[in-house]
């Protein structure tokens, strides 16, 4: 069964706080993304990796970062967190290019 | 901009109908075709994944493929309760490891 966890389930940061969101996948998955989830917009792609150090933007990148240093392991780096940037945060990973995406549980952030 | 479009719904039907869901897509040569489930406050999961014409069977799901059309649809045999969530379209971007989303349509399956 595959498995991809994200650190926390619920998240309330500052205004300019330096936030930190992490993915694990014990699948041994070449590719995994970050996606940010709000109302009426769907499911938006921030950034995604298909190996380990490498890492491609997706469509709204501004304003975070990723590091991928082991494959298993997926970090979304928020520098500098906006209001705007509250969202519900998914990650997920697949095996290959057109295979399935299985995704985390969620990490809802409130930015204050 | 490559596009999925879904209607928002919510689309309400008795529990024992039939449930018909559509998406359309805007890239002519996708070839990669996946149905989500995401109930409230939860993450999206596999429901089927299509790449040919024609339609695919999974029990009570039946995932219907048109590309000339560039339509893909959902069915839901038998509606229960249980299924009233929203279900998300995906389409692979043909030679990247992308998927495009649609923003999902609402079922609400009535007892």
């Amino acid at each position: 069964d595959v498995k991809v966890t994200q650190s926390s389930r619920y998240l309330v940061k500052r205004t300019g706080e330096k936030v930190f969101l992490e993915c694990v996948q014990d699948m041994d998955h070449e590719n995994m993304f970050w996606y940010r989830q709000d109302p009426g917009l769907g499911l938006r792609l921030i950034y995604f990796s298909y190996d380990v150090k490498m890492k491609e933007k997706g469509d709204i990148p501004e304003g975070y970062s990723v590091s991928r240093e082991k494959k298993e392991r997926f970090s979304l780096i928020l520098e500098s967190a906006s209001t705007n940037q509250t969202s519900m945060y998914l990650c997920a990973s697949t095996a290959g290019t057109v295979e399935t995406q299985y995704f985390g549980p969620g990490t809802r952030l409130l930015v204050l | 901009q490559k596009e999925v479009e879904q209607n928002s719904g919510p689309l309400s039907v008795p529990e024992g109908a039939i449930a018909s869901l559509n998406c359309t897509y805007s890239d002519r040569v996708s070839q990669s075709f996946f149905w989500y489930r995401q109930y409230s406050g939860k993450s999206p999961e596999l429901i089927m994944s299509i790449y040919s014409n024609g339609d695919k069977e999974d029990g009570r799901f039946t995932a219907q493929l048109n590309k000339a059309s560039q339509y893909v649809s959902l069915l839901i045999r038998d509606s229960q309760p249980s299924d009233s969530a929203t279900y998300l379209c995906a389409v692979n971007l043909p030679g990247t490891y992308k998927y495009i989303f649609g923003t999902g349509t609402r079922l609400k399956v009535l007892a």
